[in-house]
């Protein structure tokens, strides 16, 4: 069985400053993992997504995420953030084999102060 | 070159209405996915389709809704005799290859409001 769990239901930054979006998962198998980012009354945009191939994996918009097994997180960062960041952002994961259709995470609602 | 197209944008309907969701795929992708989202929480799975079948759809209720995706036209979500608890946001999303295919990421419609009175 596959479920995650967003640590924060809301973080609050002041521009300029580093943002941290924590994302804890549990899977039976190797998954799949990705965060998506909604803004007010428009659908998931595909931020970045986790191959095996690198454990640091670079989205768009300068965000990145680092897959750390012995630790089951994929916390999503970036070093500065801007006012457009703000919005509602999903962690997903996805078993694949057999259990293939993903889980969302709550969500985290970034909020940016000028 | 357009993404997931949904329609109506907005849709409200009195307790007792139907009402029909419709979902245009991306260009090129024959899988299509059904979400509903509630204030505040995450997206709830509710069914996956491919051309004319319905592979899963173990995240619907089993009453009042059914879900198709034609051979031509756009997937269908179709709510009948709607309840107030139906009010959501409904989003749609396609992908090129099956979803067993690792690290498949799907691509998300604008979604449709649905409103009930």
């Amino acid at each position: 069985a596959q479920s995650v769990t967003q640590l924060d239901s809301h973080v609050s930054v002041s521009e300029g400053t580093p943002v941290l979006l924590r994302c804890n998962y549990s899977s039976s198998y190797s998954p799949s993992l990705f965060w998506y980012v909604q803004h007010p009354n428009k659908g998931l945009q595909l931020l970045l997504k986790y191959t095996s191939a690198a454990t640091l994996v670079k989205g768009i918009n300068g965000f990145e995420a680092e897959f750390k097994k012995s630790e089951t997180s994929f916390h999503l960062t970036k070093p500065s953030a801007h006012m457009s960041d703000a919005a509602e952002y999903f962690c997903v994961v996805s078993e694949g084999g057999g259990s293939y259709i993903p889980t969302f995470g709550r969500g985290t609602s970034l909020i940016v102060h000028p | 070159n357009a993404g997931v197209m949904q329609n109506p944008r907005h849709l409200v309907r009195r307790r007792g209405q139907e009402a029909r969701l419709r979902c245009s795929p991306m260009k090129g992708h024959s899988h299509v996915y059904w979400y509903r989202q509630l204030p505040e929480e995450g997206l709830k799975f509710m069914v996956y389709l491919q051309k004319e079948n319905i592979i899963d759809e173990s995240g619907m209720p089993k009453e009042r809704f059914s879900a198709e995706f034609p051979k031509e036209g756009p997937s269908i979500l179709r709510i009948q005799q709607v309840v107030r608890g139906d009010s959501a946001a409904y989003f749609c999303a396609s992908s090129r290859d099956s979803p067993s295919v690792s690290n498949q990421p799907q691509h998300f419609g604008d979604g449709t409001r649905l409103s009930i009175l």
